[in-house]
């Protein structure tokens, strides 16, 4: 069964400082992957998905992602993070012929002015 | 377009008690999906609708949670008798219609806490 890890549960970063944030999945075959943004008290947002081809994702609100097959990775990055930034984000995958998409258990960001 | 809508926000409950939440997708949107976000961990996918019809409810606990979602438009989720572990966010979500190419669109949530 497909899985997904994010290693940080915590992450600070001060305002215009460049952002990473980690994904390790398991599957056996190409997964399908997504990054969602949760800000305090809503709902989760698609930032950006991958699911074949160009293996560097543009999103929204200047968020990529870059999957690394060799890694089982799907690391999320910013060049430049906005105080606006600060929230949950979690990562997620779904297999091939099952509409089930599996959540991590989120990397909460923190911003320093 | 309005967003997904979902009441209440809040629920305050004790042990053995019966809570039930509200959901109204996105117009047009045929798939709709509940989740259970504990504090502390991502979503866990309870039931997903296809229109009226159950496509996956294997993670849904059948002795005390049910969901419905007649006419195939807003759905009600259920928990009667409610458990401590039980806490959570329940998210709804809906899409326009079923597979991966079709984002999940995510209302705000209702937060129950169970006493």
């Amino acid at each position: 069964a497909q899985s997904v890890t994010q290693p940080d549960i915590h992450i600070t970063v001060s305002e215009g400082a460049s952002l990473e944030l980690r994904c390790n999945y398991s599957y056996g075959a190409t997964p399908y992957l997504f990054w969602y943004v949760q800000s305090p008290g809503q709902g989760l947002q698609l930032l950006l998905k991958y699911f074949s081809g160009d293996t560097l994702v543009q999103g929204i609100k200047g968020f990529e992602a870059e999957f690394k097959r060799s890694q089982s990775s799907f690391n999320l990055r910013k060049p430049s993070v906005h105080w606006s930034d600060a929230a949950e984000y979690f990562c997620a995958v779904g297999a091939h012929g099952d509409d089930k998409i599996i959540f991590g258990k989120g990397t909460r960001l923190h911003i320093l002015p | 377009e309005a967003g997904v809508a979902q009441s209440p926000r809040y629920k305050i409950i004790e042990k053995r008690q019966s809570v039930a939440f509200w959901c109204n997708p996105i117009s047009g949107h045929a798939t709709l999906y509940w989740y259970q976000q504990i504090l502390g961990q991502g979503p866990k996918l309870l039931i997903q609708f296809q229109n009226n019809g159950v496509v996956d409810d294997s993670q849904l606990p059948k002795d005390r949670f049910s969901a419905e979602r007649l006419k195939g438009v807003d759905s009600t989720l259920k928990i009667q008798p409610a458990k401590l572990e039980d806490s959570a966010v329940y998210l709804c979500a809906s899409s326009l219609r079923e597979g991966y190419n079709s984002p999940l669109h995510f209302g705000n949530g209702t937060r129950l806490t169970v006493t």
